[in-house]
């Protein structure tokens, strides 16, 4: 079945550099990859996804990036601030993101932002 | 807009007591549903999902189950909880494709 990695466990940057966070998936019919950012005490949001079809994919000052080939995807973050702060999930799942689609999410990464 | 409550927020329970979890969905119509599970150190992982009113499908063979028996109101229960069944439980909703707001979870102790 499907598994997703992902790395690193932990981040911890100053304010305003950049972070990136990376997974890896082994499923090659994944086709859906969304990324979670869970607070303190709160349930997981949905942050930013792509298909399969894009290779990049831009929000503001966060980013996912996609290569099939090599299977694996990341999330950027760029002038990082405080409360960027929390723990962030990636998670795959084929069939485009539809409802019924099993996700596989990795185990999460704590990003710290230093100010 | 929409927002998701679930509850209770922490839960001690003995072994071989009984469970109820309740999730319920407010400012939407015919929600996709799900329940997930976190144990530390992982991450989520699927435990059941409904498209509608007592329509429920089962992802991971367990002690557990759910029932929707209003359109927005999910419940996951146990007979008798195991020492296994530990662990942050979260509530999901979605309208079209895959959950986007999850609730802030209950975490669940069986000691």
């Amino acid at each position: 079945g499907e598994n997703v990695e992902q790395h690193p466990s932990t981040l911890s940057v100053q304010e305003g550099d950049s972070a990136v966070i990376k997974c890896t998936y082994s499923d090659s019919a994944s086709n859906y990859f969304p990324w979670y950012k869970q607070e303190l005490g709160k349930g997981p949001q949905l942050i930013i996804d792509i298909r399969s079809n894009v290779g990049e994919k831009k929000d503001q000052r966060i980013a996912v990036t996609l290569n099939k080939t090599a299977k694996h995807f990341s999330l950027h973050i760029t002038e990082t601030q405080p409360e960027d702060s929390a723990v962030y999930f990636c998670a795959a799942s084929t069939g485009y993101g539809g409802a019924t689609n099993k996700l596989i999410f990795g185990t999460g990464t704590l990003l710290a932002v230093q100010p | 807009s929409q927002t998701i409550h679930q509850w209770p927020a922490t839960l001690v329970q003995p072994v071989g007591s009984p469970l109820s979890l309740e999730c319920t969905v407010e400012g939407t119509s015919n929600p996709n549903l799900y329940w997930y599970r976190q144990a530390a150190g992982r991450g989520l992982q699927l435990l059941f999902y409904s498209v509608g009113i007592g329509q429920i499908s089962s992802e991971v063979p367990q002690n557990l189950s759910a029932s929707r028996p209003q359109d927005r109101q999910f419940i996951l229960s146990s007979k008798k909880l195991l020492l296994s069944d530990s662990g942050f439980y979260l509530c999901a909703w979605s309208v079209l494709g895959t959950p986007s707001n999850f609730g802030s979870g209950t975490r669940l102790t069986v000691v």
